[in-house]
């Protein structure tokens, strides 16, 4: 199994919503990612999960609150967004983040913020 | 920081055609990985092919070749016999080699290829 599938494909939500991200892979990976894309443009590291822990948070702001309750599911818990959140949001993993290994991108869900 | 730049937004290419896709990058590291990225109208990013710094050989997947100059910072995309379902944003990447930098993918802005029949 070499797939990282992601739910829901799409979101709509309002301003005032909470909603969540689901992120999961079954390839024994240690590194988790969650990457935000906008349109035509390449995607941008929000954060990075080492071994269940947070590694990285690319000064994300609040509103945004990642979680990764086992080896293999990634969360990104969502509330107060607002429209300019609107984009392609991508979940990523590779065997760990200190090595060479190729990351392995999911399909992402389409989120728009009304 | 480390910067990558692909300097052609858009390229095309009639079937069957070669063409190349432009990458270079800005580093003052001299251990690192460069890749080539393709994401499709249905958006999963695949990875197309990858190269060590450090190895000289110019790494090759199939109809995929690069061509990597170390000195001048230059890692560019062969595709050959193109094919329509090469069609797709290509970004090239970099990754340090060393410490929590390693976690981090740098992207360039992408090249949109069309393939026309």
């Amino acid at each position: 199994d070499t797939e990282v599938t992601q739910t829901p494909k799409h979101l709509v939500m309002g301003m005032t919503n909470k909603k969540s991200l689901k992120c999961e892979q079954h390839m024994g990976h240690r590194a988790m990612y969650w990457y935000k894309q906008k349109a035509k443009k390449p995607p941008e590291l929000m954060f990075v999960y080492s071994y269940e822990k947070l590694s990285i948070n690319e000064s994300v702001p609040s509103r945004f609150s990642p979680e990764c309750p086992n080896s293999s599911l990634l969360n990104l818990h969502l509330h107060a967004l607002q429209p300019e959140d609107s984009a392609l949001y991508l979940c990523a993993s590779s065997l760990d983040i200190f090595s060479y290994n190729e990351q392995f991108f999911g399909p992402g869900t389409r989120l728009t913020v009304l | 920081a480390q910067t990558v730049t692909q300097s052609q937004p858009e390229m095309s290419v009639q079937e069957a055609e070669t063409v190349t896709l432009s990458c270079t990058y800005d580093t003052s590291e001299s251990d690192y990985y460069l890749f080539w990225y393709k994401q499709p109208p249905s958006r999963q990013m695949i990875l197309v092919i990858r190269q060590e710094a450090y190895k000289q050989q110019n790494a090759t997947e199939n109809r995929f070749s690069v061509n990597f100059q170390k000195a001048a910072k230059s890692f560019s995309l062969k595709i050959s016999d193109s094919q329509l379902g090469d069609a797709a944003m290509y970004f090239c990447a970099y990754r340090s080699a060393w410490g929590d930098s390693g976690s981090r993918l740098t992207f360039g802005e992408g090249t949109q290829l069309t393939v026309n029949p």
